[in-house]
């Protein structure tokens, strides 16, 4: 069992310029879900997918940000136009449905 | 909505003591979980226990254990014999009952827990 992993770890970018990041669950865990987490504050969830089928969005996602989960595998969570407001951890974690969440180690994402 | 509260932002205690950290939440729900993840500096969260909202026996591994109070929708998690690894933050979460649609975790804001030697 080696974990979910998550790509990169950490990423300065430009204000406007775009972001990607990449989760890999663990293998077999069919639901994939995408947190934020922002400093001294507890993950809000942005979205999840079981399979390929992004199931739901929180309102938090604005429409700057995508994700996809091509093939019920593994997930990319891309940000357009950064903000110095996106600046957070995002954190992806996986399960098998009606069991434990587990969590990746996040990618930070700092906006200059 | 569902809505998770630790009104303890820090909490510190001496190494081999026990320490207690606080949790309420809000829901409208019969059946649910809740969740204790620990959170070291190394950032990713790991879970720590976790409680049926249908059992009335309060949840235990190892040296953690929980208060889960119902009625009060109260959910304390207690540490005994503390560890210098134990050091991290730590949060509650709320989840709906995992037959229902997603598990979707409600955080709350958390709690930093320091150990003194």
């Amino acid at each position: 069992d080696t974990g979910v992993s998550q790509d990169p770890r950490h990423k300065i970018t430009k204000r406007g310029q775009n972001v990607t990041f990449r989760c890999d669950p663990i293998s077999e865990h069919n639901r994939l879900y995408w947190y934020r987490q922002t400093l001294g504050q507890g993950p809000e969830f942005l979205t999840y997918f079981q399979n390929e089928a992004q199931l739901e969005k929180s309102r938090l996602l604005s429409d700057r940000f995508s994700a996809e989960r091509p093939k019920g595998s593994f997930s990319t969570l891309e940000i357009q136009r950064t903000e110095q407001g996106d600046s957070a951890m995002y954190l992806c974690a996986s399960s098998r449905q009606g069991h434990t969440i587990y969590f990746g180690e996040g990618s930070w994402l700092t906006v200059v | 909505a569902q809505t998770v509260t630790q009104s303890q932002p820090e909490m510190s205690v001496q190494e081999a003591e026990t320490v207690t950290l606080s949790c309420t939440y809000d829901t409208s729900e019969s059946d649910y979980y809740l969740f204790w993840y620990k959170q070291p500096p190394s950032r990713q969260m790991i879970l720590v226990i976790r409680q049926e909202a249908y059992k009335q026996q309060n949840a235990t591994e190892n040296r953690f254990s929980v208060n889960f109070q119902k009625a009060a929708k109260s959910f304390s998690l207690k540490i005994s014999d503390s560890q210098l690894g134990d050091a991290a933050m730590y949060f509650c979460a709320y989840s709906p009952s995992l037959i229902q649609g997603a598990q979707k975790l409600v955080f709350g804001q958390g709690t930093r827990l320091t150990i003194n030697p």
